[in-house]
Order: C-alpha cells, then structure tokens, then sequence
C-alpha cells in the first residue's frame, strides 16, 4: 500500500518566494497532518483536517502560512512570503482518526525546505 | 491538552548495552501512549504503543509500560544495536509529540 507521499522531497528558495509544498494522505484516512521539523523547535503540529475541515490551526506560525485540503487525497501547505527562518523539514501524516482513538499516525518522507 | 516530557539527548551508548528513554506524560484521562522513530532522512514510524494502563508495547525488541500511577512510559530494550541510531518520540493520542531524544550506537 502506498503511504503518504508528499513533494517536492527537496526545494531550495529564494527569500520572498511563493513556497507550495503538497501531500496525499493514505486513501480512507479521515484526518490530515501538517507538522514542521526544525532543531531549535523540534516537531510542531501546524494544523490538522478532519475530513477535509481545519480543525485546530494554532500552530500554524503566522498568516504568511496556509492550508488547504480541497478532497480527501490532496493538501497543500503553502508560504508566502517564504524567508530564511522558514527552512525547515515540513511533514505531511494522516491518521483513521484522531483522539482520543488512539490510532497511528503515519508520516510522509518530508519535504526540505532551504529558503536562502 | 495532554502533554510529554521526555528525557533529553543525546544518548550514546556502546553496542549490546541497556537503553532506557524516560517519558512521562500529563493529561486529563488515560490517553493511549505512542513511541515513535524517526530514522536519519526518513518521516517518523510507529515503533510501540499501549492503549490502557499496565499494558506493555513491544517491537523490535524496544518495551515500554504504561504506568498509570507514575504517569510514565519509558522506553526499553536490552542490547541496542548500531542500527538503532534514531531519534525516538514520546507522544500521546494529542498529535502532539515530545521533544525527541537522539540515539547513537557504536560499534
């Protein structure tokens, strides 16, 4: 079975660029993940989706950040503008459900994004 | 909302040696437990988890026990390998994961 792909894998940016990052959770997952990976702030939980609703987008950094789920096989996290401190891993991962279920979560391979 | 508290990295340990990663956890009810791993250049994977208390996890020769009334779940294993070298995750059913704790095996 295919697990969660997202892309690009890597990108390199320019400071001020438009930076779409994409993921498509596995097929029957209700809910969607966006998480970014840094080594100062470890690993964030930006915003989540429940059947393609935001459901609790408090992490998500400032408005220069948004996300979109517009089906159930496709999300889109997207920064503009992109600047340095935005370089980060960003992780896609989905889930059957979501608490108090206990159900795993699974990750993409994450995206690295290097804006300079 | 729940939280975790896991004990800081980095950990470095000889081949065949005893690995133990403190986590412990706050929440309001009993959350079901998650350790995940996360190997170099790869997302995170479920390693073990444990739904309710006095229940054991175990994968790969790691175990942890969900210990109600130390609100703990410190991961385990008795002879670590090389391959072992991650970083391993504390979590609860939250979506939200611990600070993460990096594992070096020598030979």
């Amino acid at each position: 079975d295919a697990g969660v792909i997202q892309s690009p894998r890597h990108e390199v940016t320019e400071m001020g660029q438009e930076v779409t990052l994409r993921c498509k959770p596995i097929s029957g997952h209700d809910y969607l993940f966006w998480y970014r990976q840094t080594m100062m702030r470890g690993l964030e939980l930006l915003i989540y989706f429940n059947n393609n609703v935001p459901i609790d987008d408090s992490g998500m950094p400032e408005d220069r950040f948004s996300a979109k789920m517009p089906n159930a096989s496709f999300s889109t996290l997207k920064i503009q503008p992109s600047e340095p401190r935005d370089s980060a891993v960003y992780f896609c991962a989905s889930s059957l459900a979501g608490r108090p279920s206990g159900n795993t979560i699974y990750f993409g391979e994450g995206s690295w994004l290097t804006v300079v | 909302g729940d939280s975790v508290t896991q004990m800081e990295g980095p950990v470095t340990l000889s081949e065949e040696a005893f690995l133990t990663i403190n986590c412990t956890y706050t929440a309001t009810g009993y959350p079901s437990l998650f350790w995940y791993v996360q190997y170099p250049g790869e997302g995170l994977q479920l390693l073990l988890k444990a739904t309710k208390a006095d229940d054991k996890g175990s994968n790969k020769g790691f175990e942890a026990t969900y210990r109600k009334e130390t609100t703990s779940f410190h991961l385990e294993k008795g002879s670590v390998q090389v391959s072992d070298s991650a970083v391993y995750f504390c979590a609860t059913n939250d979506m939200r994961f611990g600070a993460g704790t990096r594992l070096t095996v020598k030979p």
